[in-house]
């Protein structure tokens, strides 16, 4: 998984306050992906994003939620008024490109855990 | 309403024997399948993939199989070692589009 890098790796966050998490993607690469891991589930798509430019977001829960890929810097998902059902692995993952023969690149996930 | 299904959720396999991991899927427009290994406290790995024009992708241990006519992949890990053990993701993609990813399936190869 060297390349992605994400953090922090683990947050710690009461119900009501905000998180943020910061994904910064494979070197060349411009598309990147925020995905959610449940317990004992697989990974559910929330968004994807270009550099400044929110592509897909149909994965997004419709409010506190929100994510970015600002021009310069890493990608930001940020998670306001917490609560504990959003306590999830969250894995970032990024491409050079969309298209045939292109497989995404994992980090190694941040595990958000709400009080 | 799962487009891509992993009906094993765990498997143990001889250590040298072959493994056969199985994934289905219901959207018909998916062109494009992988593969993903996940260790726990990581991210999940690239393993393998196979667009739609193939019906056979091989790399080293790894074979995956594409039976488009009855919307089946499988991965065959020939031959299995401990180190193989994890969980293996299946996943489907249309037009280079987001990724959908199958449940998992918990692989543990015996010594």
């Amino acid at each position: 998984n060297a390349g992605v890098m994400q953090n922090p790796r683990h947050l710690v966050r009461r119900r009501g306050q905000e998180a943020r998490l910061r994904c910064s993607p494979m070197k060349g690469h411009s598309h990147v992906y925020w995905y959610r891991q449940l317990p004992e589930e697989g990974l559910k798509f929330m968004v994807y994003l270009q550099k400044e430019n929110i592509i897909d977001e149909s994965g997004m829960p419709k409010e506190r939620f929100s994510a970015e890929f600002p021009k310069e810097g890493p990608s930001i998902l940020r998670i306001q008024q917490v609560v504990r059902g959003d306590s999830a692995a969250y894995f970032c993952a990024s491409s050079p490109a969309t298209g045939i023969d292109q497989p995404q690149h994992f980090g190694d996930g941040t595990r958000l855990s709400i009080l | 309403d799962q487009q891509v299904k992993q009906n094993s959720p765990s498997l143990s396999v001889q250590e040298g024997r072959i493994s056969i991991l199985n994934c289905d899927y219901t959207n018909s427009m998916f062109d494009y399948f992988l593969w993903y290994k996940k260790y726990p406290a990581e991210g999940p790995t690239f393993l393998i993939s196979i667009s739609s024009i193939k019906d056979k992708n091989e790399d080293g241990r790894f074979t995956v199989f594409l039976n488009k006519s009855a919307k089946h992949l499988s991965l065959h890990i020939v031959p299995s070692q401990p180190g193989d053990s994890a969980v293996y993701f299946c996943a489907a993609s249309a037009y280079g589009q987001n990724f959908v990813f199958g449940p998992g399936t918990r692989l543990s190869v015996l010594p």
